[in-house]
């Protein structure tokens, strides 16, 4: 069965401290990966695909990367407004449901 | 920029009612999708749709539920008989192609069965 797994479930960071927030995955073959931010009361906002190991996207202070298990969302120098829960999904060649994890809630403060 | 809109932003049934939930895709968009979100759960799949019929669907999109696109603009998910378990919010997503086009999301439809 496949399976997407985030951690941490919720990180808490101080403006300006960069961490990285992990997904990993078991499919039976990778079509592609998104990563999506949503924000409380929201839909999910489109970050960034990445559909094979060793690809990096970059956006702003985000940074995603994917390897044959995992991918990673970097975030740099995070500021208050990157507070949302962060959700990783994966599709897969059997079709193009998307299989999401359970998200990691980020908050920055001050 | 162009997005996905879904009405009523929160609908309240009674048991055993039946619901309709709108979207308006993205204009140019020829895939569209349904999703739920089950309070403090993951964001669960529900069907795909394209040209007038449905491409995918999960083991969730039973014989309750059903899906149409009326007209050139709406897209709307149909429940049957809800039940108590059916409350979670409810996502439309729409893509331009499938595989290298990412779903774009509405902001969703809160659905409390009481």
């Amino acid at each position: 069965e496949d399976q997407v797994t985030q951690s941490p479930e919720a990180l808490r960071l101080q403006e300006g401290e960069s961490s990285s927030l992990n997904c990993s995955y078991t499919v039976s073959g990778l079509r592609g990966l998104f990563w999506y931010r949503q924000d409380p009361g929201k839909g999910p906002e489109f970050l960034f695909t990445l559909y094979s190991a060793g690809e990096e996207k970059e956006k702003e202070r985000l940074k995603a990367t994917l390897t044959k298990k995992e991918s990673f969302l970097h975030i740099t120098a995070p500021k208050p407004e990157d507070s949302a829960t962060y959700l990783c999904a994966v599709q897969t060649n059997s079709g193009y449901a998307l299989n999401f994890g359970k998200g990691t809630s980020l908050l920055v403060t001050p | 920029e162009p997005e996905v809109t879904q009405t009523p932003s929160h609908q309240v049934t009674q048991m055993g009612q039946e619901v309709i939930l709108r979207c308006v895709p993205i204009s140019n968009h020829l895939y569209f999708y349904w999703y739920r979100q089950i309070l403090g759960q993951k964001v669960e799949f529900l069907v795909s749709f394209y040209n007038n019929e449905i491409s995918e669907k999960s083991e969730i999109f039973d014989d309750q539920f059903s899906v149409e696109r009326p007209d050139g603009s709406n897209f709307t998910l149909k429940i049957r008989s809800t039940k108590l378990e059916d409350s979670a919010m409810y996502f439309c997503a729409s893509s331009e192609r499938q595989g290298d086009q990412p779903q774009h999301f509405g902001d969703g439809t809160r659905l409390s069965i009481l």
